[in-house]
């Protein structure tokens, strides 16, 4: 049973809007989560995290959105750039634990 | 339907020793990709085998090496084995031939002492 779950495969989106990219979660036991970012040939690269305590982190155009009680985090986009077409990885960890558990990934295409 | 096995789920090995790990995709998935997951590291890309042919791969010496059969089953090899080669290994598979729509395994959790 998939703990972690990315729910759209792909999403498509013009170019300077908003992307909204979400991911849920079964486990309680959670408490850091992160987002990254793949490239083709590439392995994942971190983006932003958030831990269990806040329900917002921003990093320039990045900002994850974190609702604890609906056990759902979104990552936001704003603007979205051609650049940031990708494959966005959702990833969850308890407790300092490294093992991330990971989300099927939303690939990400920006339109011009 | 299964997810994604990977055998064995901890391996204990001494340096210069060699081993083998496998994963088995979801049924019908054919693109498998390789992957070491280290706390300093994150994740980083070893390699990936699509239709039995490796289609990328990443930046790590040819000690880790691999191969994908005619059922999609992969196995990725590292030789002469070293402490740094320590880590959480994950096997992701995909029914497509491009990008997405990933599974991972749990891991194979390999200690070199």
């Amino acid at each position: 049973d998939q703990q972690v779950k990315q729910n759209s495969p792909s999403l498509s989106v013009q170019e300077g809007r908003i992307s909204i990219l979400n991911c849920d979660y079964t486990n309680s036991m959670f408490d850091y989560f992160l987002w990254y970012k793949k490239y083709p040939a590439e392995g994942p690269t971190f983006l932003i995290s958030i831990s269990s305590i806040k329900d917002k982190n921003e990093d320039g155009r990045f900002t994850v959105f974190l609702n604890k009680s609906a056990k759902h985090l979104s990552l936001h986009i704003v603007p979205s750039q051609p650049g940031d077409s990708a494959v966005y990885f959702c990833a969850a960890t308890w407790d300092s634990n490294y093992q991330l558990i990971w989300g099927a990934g939303t690939k990400l295409i920006i339109k011009p | 339907k299964a997810g994604v096995t990977q055998t064995p789920r901890y391996l204990i090995k001494t340096r210069g020793q060699q081993v083998t790990l496998s994963c088995s995709p979801i049924s019908g998935h054919r693109s498998v990709s390789w992957y070491q997951q280290t706390p300093g590291q994150g994740l980083q890309f070893l390699f990936e085998y699509f239709s039995e042919t490796q289609r990328n791969k990443g930046n790590f010496p040819g000690r880790f090496s691999g191969r994908q059969f005619s059922n999609s089953r992969s196995e990725m090899n590292v030789s002469t084995l070293e402490l740094g080669d320590s880590a959480l290994y994950l096997c992701a598979s995909s029914p497509m031939d491009t990008e997405g729509g990933y599974t991972f395994g749990s891991g194979t959790r390999l200690t070199v002492v």
